[in-house]
């Protein structure tokens, strides 16, 4: 079965540096991976995804992140936050190919809080 | 843009009672899916639909059922509202299994069981 693993529950850093937020998987199988953000009294949005290529993603905001599949990490960074990147972050794995599913396991979330 | 709505983003219940949550979506998707959101618990799936009248069951699909009768709208039921229900709830979409595109969250809705 799968697994996501967010390895921090909270995460504060100030205004303009650089940000890590940890994700590891399990799967036997090959999977695609996302980053979800929630900002504040609002549903989920998608950051970015793998779902295969090259290792390093690119996505909204400035965030990028890096599949790892020796490590089964997919760690999401920004190099300098900014006040409105505080919300709540969620690592998700889906198999591949998904079936006529398309489900996604997600992780416990990780609240980003950008102090001044 | 894909729109997915939630009927109440706030409801109030007492133990016992039934409670509907509706989702609507606007874009002719195949998939819709419940979740349930909780604190250092994040997303986990109670229900999802790959088609009308189609259900499976998630990871905690106890005490809930969910019905599919239009492609547009997937609706989840409690039965008899529990306080261990009060929880936010999420729906969501996906055009179909096979793509692998993202999934489309609605707002959510909060709901407090008394």
């Amino acid at each position: 079965a799968q697994s996501v693993t967010q390895l921090d529950s909270q995460v504060p850093v100030f205004e303009e540096a650089p940000v890590e937020l940890r994700c590891n998987y399990s799967s036997s199988v090959s999977v695609y991976l996302f980053w979800y953000v929630q900002y504040p009294n609002q549903g989920l949005q998608l950051l970015l995804k793998y779902l295969s290529g090259s290792t390093l993603v690119k996505g909204i905001n400035g965030f990028e992140a890096e599949f790892n599949k020796s490590q089964t990490s997919f760690h999401l960074r920004k190099p300098s936050v900014h006040i409105s990147d505080t919300a709540e972050y969620f690592c998700a794995v889906s198999d591949r190919p998904a079936g006529n599913t398309g489900k996604l396991i997600f992780g416990q979330g990780t609240t980003l809080q950008v102090k001044p | 843009d894909v729109k997915v709505t939630q009927s109440s983003r706030y409801l109030v219940k007492r133990t016992g009672e039934k409670v509907f949550l509706e989702c609507v979506q606007d874009m002719d998707h195949e998939n819709m899916f419940w979740y349930r959101q909780d604190p250092g618990l994040g997303l986990r799936l109670i229900y999802f639909s790959y088609d009308v009248k189609m259900k499976e069951k998630g990871d905690i699909p106890e005490g809930y059922s969910v019905s599919r009768e239009k492609k547009e709208r997937f609706s989840l039921i409690l039965e008899s509202a529990s306080t261990n229900q009060t929880s936010m709830y999420l729906c969501a979409s996906k055009r179909d299994g096979r793509s692998t595109g993202e999934l489309f969250f609605g707002e959510g809705s909060r709901l407090t069981v008394l």
